[in-house]
C-alpha cells in the first residue's frame, strides 16, 4: 500500500517533443506528489509538486496532472529539451510522526535526442 | 544562498574500514535525512533526527548509525563497510511545523556523496 509505481523506465524523446512519465499508488492518505529531477551523479532536485486537492499544475515547460479517483498523476515535459535528459522520480509524501515520509517510483531515465 | 551541503563529495574506504560522511545545512530544518541509492535506483531512507530525535528505518543494517550533534549538522557512520554498501549516500532535510505552506512538505536534498568501496 506504501508502494509508487511509476512506468515507462526510460524514454526516448525528440527535441520538441512531449514528454509523459506515468504513477500511480495505493495509500489515499498519501497528501503531497513531488517530482524529483535527478542528473548523474547530482542529488534529486525538486521539479514540480501538487497537492491532492489540485487536479493541474503548471510550471513554465513542466506540467502536473491528477486523477484523485484513479490513483494516478503524471508529468508532462512539453517542447522536450535535451538538457532535460536526466531520471526523474515521482513520489507520494505522508507525514508520518515526526517527519514527512518519501516514497519514491522507481524512475524513468528520460533521453531528449537532439 | 541556504542550502544543504554535503561532504566529501566523494570518499573511498577500504572494505570493513569505518568512514563518516557529512551534512550540514542552512536552512534551519529541523529534520534531516539520510537516504541511500545504489545505481539505478530510488532513494532509500536509512533514517531522520527530528530535532534530536532519532528515528531509525526497520530495515536498515546495524552497520549503520548516526549522529546529529546541532540543528546544522548530521552525520552518517558505517561502521564496517561492506561491497554492497557503495552506493551515494544523500542528505535531505525538512521543516515539520513550518509556517509556510510549500515548505511544511518539502524535502531538500543535498548533492550526495559517492562512496566506494574496495
Amino acid at each position: 500500500q506504501q508502494q509508487v509505481k511509476q512506468s515507462p523506465q526510460s524514454l526516448i524523446v525528440q527535441k520538441g517533443g512531449i514528454s509523459i512519465i506515468n504513477c500511480a499508488y495505493e495509500n489515499t492518505a498519501f497528501d503531497y506528489f513531488p517530482w524529483y529531477q535527478q542528473f548523474p551523479g547530482k542529488g534529486p532536485a525538486l521539479l514540480i509538486a501538487i497537492r491532492p486537492d489540485v487536479s493541474e499544475k503548471k510550471e513554465g515547460r513542466f506540467t502536473i496532472s491528477f486523477n484523485k479517483s484513479a490513483k494516478q498523476f503524471s508529468l508532462h515535459i512539453m517542447d522536450s529539451q535535451p538538457g532535460d535528459s536526466a531520471t526523474y522520480f515521482c513520489a507520494a509524501s505522508i507525514e508520518r510522526g515526526s517527519a514527512r515520509q518519501l516514497t519514491f517510483g522507481s524512475g524513468t531515465q528520460l533521453t531528449v535526442l537532439p | 544562498d541556504a542550502m544543504v551541503i554535503q561532504n566529501p563529495r566523494y570518499q573511498v574506504t577500504q572494505f570493513g574500514k569505518p568512514v563518516t560522511l557529512s551534512c550540514s545545512q542552512t536552512l534551519n530544518h529541523n529534520v534531516m535525512y539520510w537516504y541511500q541509492q545504489k545505481s539505478s535506483q530510488a532513494p532509500k531512507l536509512l533514517f531522520h533526527y527530528y530535532d534530536k530525535d532519532f528515528n531509525n528505518e526497520a530495515d536498515t543494517p546495524d552497520n549503520f548509525q548516526s549522529r546529529r550533534p546541532n540543528t546544522s549538522f548530521c552525520f552518517l557512520d558505517i561502521r564496517s563497510p561492506g561491497l554492497g554498501d557503495a552506493a551515494m549516500y544523500l542528505c535531505a532535510t525538512s521543516r515539520v511545523g513550518g509556517s509556510r505552506q510549500r515548505e511544511r512538505y518539502e524535502q531538500y536534498f543535498g548533492p550526495g556523496t559517492r562512496l566506494t568501496v574496495t
